[in-house]
């Protein structure tokens, strides 16, 4: 398996500019997720998927869209970029959620943008 | 979600054991405690999770008190490939807005 992946590693964007960031998995998990880290912080929750078709909001989804047309795929979408976009973006998936337990997630290699 | 602290860092030396601290006051009855490690320039990846006492794996300990409004990770002889950013997380088995805070950095020494 090649677990989660992102595309591309590295990408530098004009303000106003949109893009696709790219996340795929294939371990058929149900739960997918957008995070962002900017320098000296954890990770911010932009969007998040219980499975295909079902997407809803995190704690920072301002200037962010997402959808979930198969389980294995899940893009994040910038809009128009704005210089406070600069960060990087990792995607995650798990299993779900266990009854007794949390499952864990399984986190990508992170993509690094830089809007000027 | 029950808020959580941990100290920002902690510096330690090769073969020494490190205890990470994470304070949950507010947890609930069916919430869960989860650590993850960050390497530079990875993902976050998932190390222990525990619910009560101590659970044991390969790579920590989790020690967690009876009041369960704390826990502590504990990282037997470290080295310096343990340098990494370790996240607390606290949340029940639907969390589905698991929340990452700063974590703590810990840097070891030679």
């Amino acid at each position: 398996n090649a677990g989660v992946t992102q595309t591309p590693k590295f990408q530098v964007l004009k303000t106003g500019q949109s893009m696709t960031l790219q996340c795929a998995q294939d371990m058929n998990h149900e739960y997918m997720s957008w995070y962002r880290q900017d320098p000296g912080m954890g990770l911010r929750l932009i969007h998040y998927s219980v499975g295909a078709g079902i997407t809803d909001q995190g704690e920072v989804p301002n200037g962010y869209n997402v959808s979930r047309s198969t389980t294995e795929d899940f893009p994040l979408r910038l809009l128009s970029a704005a210089p406070s976009q600069t960060s990087v973006y990792f995607c995650a998936s798990s299993k779900g959620w266990g009854d007794t337990f949390q499952e864990t997630q399984y986190f990508g290699p992170g993509t690094r943008l830089l809007v000027l | 979600l029950a808020k959580t602290t941990q100290p920002i860092s902690m510096d330690s030396y090769e073969g020494q054991e490190v205890n990470i601290t994470c304070s949950h006051n507010n947890i609930a009855t069916n919430d869960y405690i989860t650590w993850y490690q960050q390497f530079p320039s990875q993902g976050p990846r998932f190390i222990i999770q525990g619910y009560k006492t101590k659970v044991t794996n390969e790579v920590a300990s989790l020690f967690i008190p009876a009041d369960r409004k704390s826990s502590t990770l504990s990282l037997p002889r470290v080295s310096l490939s343990d340098t990494a950013v370790y996240y607390c997380l606290v949340g029940h088995p639907y969390d589905y807005k698991l929340s990452f805070g700063a974590g703590t950095t810990v840097t070891v020494r030679a």
